[in-house]
């Protein structure tokens, strides 16, 4: 069983077209971040959320957690083909506070 | 500040033959990680080094797999007798001293084939 599950797994859109991707999970986090990754490169951490209820925005992407710390969305306005990536989540686990867990993640192709 | 760098970034090897790959820290960080990822998987947590010392081994690192970090700076993570199961992209990943780990950066990884 996954921790984190991510949904969609692949998602393909045209430029300029709004989108959301999701990252579930039956357990409370203390914290949740995303990561962007680009074919060949390794992820790059875009934001943490921290706070139940918090959002937090990033120019054209809005990330949101979910008010019981179980999910989060993250919300891409007129997306750019610049925007193409694994967009991943991940939380500390096993009680640890340096182990990251990832989801799968969802693969973004924007078409322009 | 130069990012976290891997070494080499693709390697393409032979059943049962053994490989090492490099990974140079940020300078300033004293935390490690290294992370394995295969193709529609995220990243999955291998091994941490504080400084020197490795405090955690996940059950994913069989024993043909061995890190080291023997000064603190710079670490390596070699694979004996490969098997194609171990074909995969092989992340490292350094931190700060943080309350909370502090935040993670990646390098670019290394891309192992095993035919």
């Amino acid at each position: 069983t996954q921790l984190l599950e991510q949904s969609p797994q692949f998602l393909s859109i045209q430029e300029g077209e709004n989108l959301t991707v999701y990252c579930n999970s039956s357990s409370v986090f203390s914290s949740l971040q995303w990561y962007r990754q680009e074919p060949g490169e390794g992820p790059v951490l875009l934001v943490t959320v921290v706070t139940g209820g918090e959002v937090k925005k990033l120019k054209r992407l809005t990330f949101q957690f979910g008010d019981a710390r179980k999910d989060s969305s993250l919300h891409i306005t007129a997306a750019q083909p610049g925007d193409t990536g694994l967009y991943l989540c991940a939380v500390n686990s096993g009680g640890s506070n340096y182990k990251l867990t990832f989801g799968k993640g969802t693969l973004l192709t924007v078409n322009p | 500040d130069t990012g976290v760098s891997q070494n080499p970034r693709h390697k393409i090897t032979k059943r049962g033959q053994n490989v090492t790959f490099r990974c140079d820290p940020i300078s300033e960080h004293n935390r490690l990680y290294w992370y394995r990822q295969t193709l529609g998987q995220g990243p999955e947590f291998l091994t941490y080094f504080q400084n020197e010392a490795q405090l955690e081994k996940s059950r994913l690192l069989s024993d043909r797999f061995s890190a080291e970090r023997p000064k603190g700076s710079f670490s390596t993570l070699e694979i004996q007798r490969t098997e194609q199961g171990d074909s995969a992209m092989y992340l490292c990943a350094s931190s700060s001293r943080g309350t909370a780990g502090g935040t993670q950066y990646f390098g670019p990884g290394t891309r192992l084939l095993v035919l």
